[in-house]
């Protein structure tokens, strides 16, 4: 069974850069079709799209925060991570990795999530 | 950008009642839509996928539909376990794009 596990910093200073890492288990990250995404949900609020990154490495990133996302992946660490950087408290959310099959799309396995405050 | 728009945004119910939300495109999506279920400081749930198709595991009293660009989820008799919110999500294209969500209490 696949698992995904969030980890990194509870809190962020503002303008300073958030970085967060998926552990992947139960599968390799590379092997498949597979997307891996992050998605973030601010309290109280829905769910944002962040972007992802294929198993060949390609990314696709949301517009709306396509200038200061970079998603990458470490094969050897079965890991994959999410840096964005100019944070301002509008970037306080949960924060998701999901892994998404490239056949319909569907987000089939989530972490549990990691709450990230920005605030000085 | 395709938006994703969800009705009601709330709603209660009670044991046994037949539920269903709807979910509407800005644009054709084919049946690239799929439905979550999330409970409080949970992660959300995959539902239903390619608009009808039940997920592995997912009660059969969940059910899926789909109408030109508008999306259904159909709960048959609800269940007290079915207290969540409810979200669907567009697949046809980046960047994936989410309902805002329909929390459904239990009366």
């Amino acid at each position: 069974q696949v698992q995904l596990q969030e980890s990194g910093p509870g809190l962020v200073k503002p303008s300073q850069t958030l970085s967060l890492t998926c552990t992947v288990s139960g599968g390799s990250i590379s092997s498949g079709s597979y997307y891996w995404s992050w998605i973030r949900q601010p309290a109280g609020q829905g769910l944002e799209w962040i972007g992802r990154i294929y198993t060949s490495g390609s990314t696709n990133y949301n517009p709306s925060l396509k200038s200061r996302v970079t998603i990458s992946v470490d094969t050897s660490k079965n890991q994959f991570s999410l840096k964005l950087i100019s944070v301002s408290a509008a970037d306080t959310a949960v924060y998701y990795c999901a892994r998404e099959d490239d056949w319909r799309s569907r987000f089939e396995y989530w972490g549990q999530g990691t709450l990230v405050t920005v605030s000085s | 950008d395709i938006q994703m728009t969800q009705s009601p945004s709330s709603l209660s119910a009670s044991v046994g009642d037949r539920v269903t939300i709807t979910c509407r495109a800005t644009q054709s999506i084919s049946t690239y839509l799929n439905w979550y279920q999330q409970k409080p400081g949970k992660a959300p749930k995959l539902l239903v996928y390619a608009a009808s198709t039940l997920q592995s595991g997912v009660p059969s009293r969940f059910s899926g539909s789909r109408s030109g660009t508008d999306f259904t989820l159909t709960i048959s008799s609800l269940q007290p376990e079915d207290s969540a919110t409810y979200y669907c999500q567009q697949s046809y294209g980046t960047p994936y794009t989410f309902g805002q969500g329909t929390k459904l209490e239990i009366k």
